[in-house]
């Protein structure tokens, strides 16, 4: 596609479910990457795909947390037994992963916004 | 303490102003230096990046680093309504920001009053 996509761009849950959110990122990227951020926030860092392997999950902040990239273009972040604290815009980013290119960009998409009530 | 430090506004100016938007930082990592604009409900575009302490022209945008002061700013000249957004600087500790997470800072939401 023209840009990075994400579904669905709204998703309302109850605490104590389970979400998926999904990305598709630009053809052809191999890196990917997944951010949250929090109402009057910037984006904060939660995992890194080089191709199908998660080079950086530093950010994920507990188990109930993870995701995957199985195929190497898109990606699922999956979240258990939703908090309330979880509500947030998830931002998905996608790069060209190219080793050495030093202004490789990130490409954000829309954002999934997501509700626990 | 956060490693990026943005204020948060809100900033209104009057259409035609210079805008003055500043980040600082404690992370003596951080080698490349990018301003994102962020529209409502959508997600962020790069604007400008820069990896050098000076400054970087980009038509009505100027991005200037000061690594000695560990403060970055970004300048728009003859600001127009189309500029209201959020503006969201971003840092990486890599030469290669396209394989490296980004740390950003708060956002400074901007509102230019025609």
């Amino acid at each position: 596609g023209a840009g990075v996509s994400q579904t669905p761009s709204n998703k309302v849950t109850e605490k104590g479910k389970y979400v998926e959110l999904r990305c598709d990122p630009i053809s052809g990227h191999t890196a990917l990457y997944w951010y949250r951020q929090s109402l009057g926030q910037g984006p904060e860092f939660l995992i890194y795909f080089q191709g199908t392997g998660a080079a950086d999950d530093s950010g994920l902040p507990n188990d109930r947390f993870f995701a995957v990239r199985p195929e190497g273009s898109v990606s699922t972040l999956k979240i258990q037994r939703t908090e309330r604290g979880d509500s947030a815009v998830y931002l998905c980013a996608s790069s060209s992963g190219l080793a050495g290119i030093s202004t490789d960009t990130q490409y954000f998409g829309p954002g999934t916004r997501l509700t626990v009530l | 303490q956060k490693e990026v430090e943005q204020d948060p506004g809100p900033l209104s100016v009057p259409e035609g102003a210079i805008v003055s938007l500043n980040c600082t930082y404690s992370n003596s990592a951080f080698q490349y230096f990018m301003w994102y604009r962020q529209y409502s409900r959508k997600g962020p575009e790069l604007l400008m990046y820069t990896y050098s302490s000076g400054n970087k022209e980009d038509g009505r945008f100027t991005a200037q680093v000061d690594k000695s002061s560990k403060y970055i700013s970004l300048f728009i000249r003859d600001s127009q309504p189309s500029d209201s957004a959020t503006y969201l600087c971003a840092m990486s500790a890599t030469t290669n920001f396209g394989n490296e997470k980004l740390t950003f800072g708060t956002g400074t939401r901007l509102t230019i009053i025609p």
